[in-house]
């Protein structure tokens, strides 16, 4: 069953510093990968769509990498802004599934 | 743009009452989801559905039941509200084919008293 976690559940940064979000997966055989932000008591909006195929994926001042072989995907936030403050998610799609499986979130506070 | 809507944003129902919370995608997706997201426990699939009048169990269905009697509404029904099921349910839609994004509702955040 695959698992998905996100270390650290929570970090706080100065504004104007580049960041990384982890997220780690146990079954390296997924489909794609895709980050989502969450803001308090909103859904969701997606980020980035990552293929299994493909290594990265940028949009603006973010950029997501793939490395299915060690089970990993990173976000990477350049030039943090207090706008960029809410809950990150990251979540897998097995082959042969249509599910999400949702990692718990890392809450990024951006400090003015 | 895609749009997803949900009925409401915020709902409380007393235990026991039968509770329908609406999901409606305005982009003709085959794929419908419900999920529930809570502290700690990030969001668990409910039920999901691939097309009209078709379901499947997500990972946590007990209490829960679900129709798509037409492919833009997907409806999550609570037979019996438990306090348990206080939570914040969301909504999301991708069209057929796993190459797309999935797309997401603003949420319903239900309270069950």
């Amino acid at each position: 069953k695959q698992e998905v976690t996100q270390i650290p559940a929570a970090l706080s940064v100065p504004e104007g510093e580049n960041l990384v979000l982890n997220c780690s997966f146990t079954d390296s055989a997924i489909y794609n990968l895709q980050w989502f932000r969450q803001d308090p008591g909103k859904g969701l909006t997606s980020l980035l769509l990552i293929q299994s195929s493909q290594r990265e994926q940028t949009s603006g001042r973010l950029n997501a990498s793939l490395d299915k072989s060690s089970g990993r995907s990173t976000l990477y936030i350049a030039a943090s802004q207090p706008g960029d403050s809410a809950t990150y998610l990251c979540a897998v799609r097995d082959f042969g599934n249509e599910k999400l499986t949702f990692g718990t979130g890392t809450r990024l506070t951006i400090i003015p | 743009d895609v749009k997803v809507t949900q009925s409401s944003r915020y709902l409380v129902k007393r235990t026991g009452e039968k509770v329908f919370l609406e999901c409606v995608q305005d982009m003709d997706h085959e794929n419908m989801f419900w999920y529930r997201q809570d502290p700690g426990l990030g969001l668990r699939l409910i039920y999901f559905s691939y097309d009209v009048k078709m379901k499947e169990k997500g990972d946590i269905p007990e209490g829960y039941s679900v129709s798509r009697e037409k492919k833009e509404r997907f409806s999550l029904i609570l037979e019996s509200a438990s306090t348990n099921q206080t939570s914040m349910y969301l909504c999301a839609s991708i069209p057929g084919g796993r190459v797309h994004e999935q797309y997401f509702g603003p949420g319903t955040r239900l309270t069950v008293t």
